[in-house]
């Protein structure tokens, strides 16, 4: 079956700074969309990211990623950490050519420092 | 724009004791889930449905029933309720064709 692998369950990094998250995945599809949700305290997940082409950077808000079939990633990554980016982030994949599953990586949490 | 409406938001039961979860969308979305979010964990499906009165189970499935008996509410079960079962409980709905998960806030669930 799918499946999504997040080695980090918490990154720290100083305001400024840059940061990556890992993202890898197996799945047994050939068409599959992949996705970042973030998960800000007592707030529910909501998208961040989603991308179906590969080797094409998507970014939104300051965050970037690019989907690399031959590694199976799609890593997360911003250049200038903020305060505000401390949150719970979430890798996932979907198969939206014929089934409806979601796989969710493990998570990891972000913790931005002044 | 739309909302997803989980109640409640706060769950407590007894250990053993039926327990259930509902959750609301107007945004209209075919295809709805219940997610167990336990930290370190992730999201683990426990059931989804594609569309009114369809039931799938997911890879969690075990200890719960689902309902799905209107095109906007998709219910959760808990047959009986187990200490180790506490967590955040989340629905989700989407349309069948487009991608993106829409979330609702979660009910958490706490066994005595």
């Amino acid at each position: 079956g799918d499946s999504v692998t997040q080695t980090e369950g918490l990154v720290t990094v100083t305001e400024g700074l840059p940061v990556k998250l890992n993202c890898t995945y197996q799945t047994t599809y050939l068409t599959i969309a992949f996705f970042w949700y973030v998960q800000y305290l007592n707030e529910a997940p909501q998208v961040l990211l989603k991308s179906s082409t590969d080797n094409k950077r998507t970014e939104h808000q300051g965050f970037h990623a690019t989907l690399h079939k031959s590694s199976s990633s799609f890593h997360l990554q911003k250049s200038s950490a903020q305060l505000s980016d401390s949150a719970l982030y979430y890798c996932a994949l979907s198969d939206w050519t014929g089934g409806y599953k979601v796989v969710f990586g493990s998570g990891t949490r972000l913790l931005v420092s002044p | 724009g739309g909302i997803i409406t989980q109640t409640p938001k706060f769950l407590i039961g007894q250990e053993g004791q039926k327990l259930t979860l509902k959750c609301q969308q107007n945004f209209n979305h075919d295809t709805m889930y219940w997610y167990r979010q336990d930290s370190g964990k992730g999201l683990r499906l426990i059931y989804y449905s594609i569309t009114e009165n369809d039931l799938q189970k997911g890879d969690l499935s075990e200890g719960y029933d689902a309902s799905r008996e209107k095109k906007s509410s998709f219910s959760l079960t808990v047959t009986s309720a187990q200490k180790n079962e506490m967590a955040v409980f989340l629905c989700a709905s989407r349309t069948a064709s487009a991608e993106t998960l829409y979330f609702g806030s979660g009910t958490r669930l706490t066994v005595l």
